[in-house]
């Protein structure tokens, strides 16, 4: 089945410590996204890449760092910098077909 | 700056009544794309419209149906006869570039809650 996968789906670190969140996508798509949720608040956009070895900040990127070397991933570090860490984390990609963004199951990172 | 706004945090409402869902949107552009959203309680965001600036048709499929107002700078969602299983938190959203290709703008989501 075509989608994307998100790993793992609750992730729990001490502060202070980074932390990679997980994206995989096989539908082909070259566009990529990761946005953050808070509870009452809508999705914001943190970086996103539009084509492999390229990506750009989105809205609140402090804190945060990606890497596309490859079409299918699109993993997402939160550093240590990042200082409201705890959220839920999406992933999306681009139907460009479609224009429809299609979104993984989300990570809930817990930082204790 | 783009920006989107649900005015509704929480809305409930009994099976089989009728729901809108309001969403005021903001952009400077004059081309632009509007989306819904559906969050059910597993997290995944699940797409359930894309309307373009140049399209004002109301749309409907089955008992959604979406009003769009260039006017109003408004883009509302109605649920007819609501079923148990609407129950979910709505988002709008906005972006200049065909689906989202920099990234959507998100209202901050309205929770539906349908009871029995």
């Amino acid at each position: 089945d075509g989608g994307i996968t998100q790993s793992p789906k609750y992730l729990f670190r001490k502060e202070g410590q980074n932390v990679t969140l997980s994206c995989e996508q096989n539908l082909n798509h070259d566009a990529m996204y990761w946005y953050r949720q808070d509870p009452g608040q809508g999705l914001r956009l943190i970086y996103y890449s539009q084509i492999v070895n390229d990506f750009q900040k989105g809205d609140i990127a402090e804190g945060y760092s990606v890497s596309r070397e490859k079409k299918e991933s699109f993993p997402l570090t939160v550093t240590s910098a990042q200082k409201n860490p705890t959220a839920f984390y999406l992933c999306a990609s681009l139907d460009e077909s479609y224009n429809e963004q299609f979104f993984g199951p989300g990570t809930r990172l817990t930082v204790l | 700056a783009q920006k989107v706004t649900q005015a509704q945090t929480e809305i409930s409402v009994v099976e089989k009544e009728d729901v809108t869902l309001d969403c005021v949107y903001e952009t400077r552009d004059t081309t632009y794309y509007l989306f819904w959203y559906k969050q059910p309680p597993s997290g995944e965001l699940v797409f359930l419209i894309r309307r373009n600036s140049f399209d004002e048709q109301n749309e409907i499929s089955g008992r959604y149906s979406w009003n769009f107002q260039k006017s109003t700078s408004s883009f509302n969602f109605t649920i007819t006869a609501s079923q148990v299983v609407d129950s979910a938190v709505y988002f709008c959203a906005l972006s200049e570039t065909g689906g989202g290709a920099d990234g959507l703008t998100f209202g901050k989501g309205t929770h539906l809650i349908i009871q029995p």
